[in-house]
């Protein structure tokens, strides 16, 4: 199994740029959560699903957008993206016990 | 509101003992993690308290008081590969089945020879 996966590892965008970062996991887990993680902090919960075609928002949302058509495969969108979301971004999934499986990251950058 | 709060590092040399504390203020509560994360790296899952008290796996061992909102967490026999941060987090009340966790902001461990 890969566990989960994340494409891409680094990015740069320019201010106003969009892109959607990948995460994909194989271990038909149900529950899948976004982070981000600014320098020297913990985790902040962006999005959540419970389920393919469930979403919600988490503690910072703003600026940012989910889907869950499948099981395996929840993007994040960025939209017009600016400064304030330069950060690295993790994917994480749960079957619903206490554990959480980390993806390995993307590092975002954006000038 | 809902707040963590833990020492933001510790240093300890090679084979001593360290305790990691943790305080939490939620508006209810289901449970405290602990995960490590080594720099650069994705964070992995260490332990899960729901009850009072000590669970150990291997040199690590968590620790929590519902009553007095507190957890800790101690590594033994401290090792280099320990050097890294550790974050406690809460799942609270109100996240139902969504295993939603609060995360603290990490207590980065620097271990010494």
């Amino acid at each position: 199994n890969a566990g989960v996966t994340q494409t891409p590892k680094f990015r740069i965008l320019k201010i106003g740029q969009s892109m959607t970062l990948q995460c994909a996991q194989d271990m038909n887990h149900n529950y899948m959560y976004w982070y981000r993680q600014d320098p020297g902090m913990g985790l902040k919960l962006i999005y959540y699903s419970v389920g393919a075609g469930i979403t919600d928002k988490g503690e910072v949302p703003n600026g940012y957008n989910v889907s869950r058509s499948t099981t395996e495969d929840f993007p994040l969108r960025l939209e017009l993206a600016a400064p304030s979301q330069t950060s690295v971004y993790f994917c994480a999934s749960s079957s619903g016990s206490n554990e959480q499986f980390f993806g390995p990251g993307t590092r975002l950058t954006v000038l | 509101g809902q707040s963590l709060e833990q020492p933001s590092e510790v240093t300890a040399v090679e084979g001593a003992i360290v305790q990691i504390n943790c305080t939490y203020q939620t508006s209810g509560f289901y449970g405290l993690s602990w995960y490590q994360q080594h720099d650069g790296g994705a964070p992995t899952f260490l332990s899960y308290n729901a009850l009072d008290g000590l669970e150990e796996t291997g040199r690590f061992s968590s620790f929590l008081s519902r009553s007095d909102s507190y957890g800790y967490l101690l590594l033994q026999e401290l090792q280099m590969k320990d050097s890294a941060s550790y974050f406690c987090a809460v799942r609270v009340v109100g996240s139902g089945n969504t295993g939603k966790l609060i995360f603290g902001q990490g207590t980065t461990l620097q271990v010494k020879p």
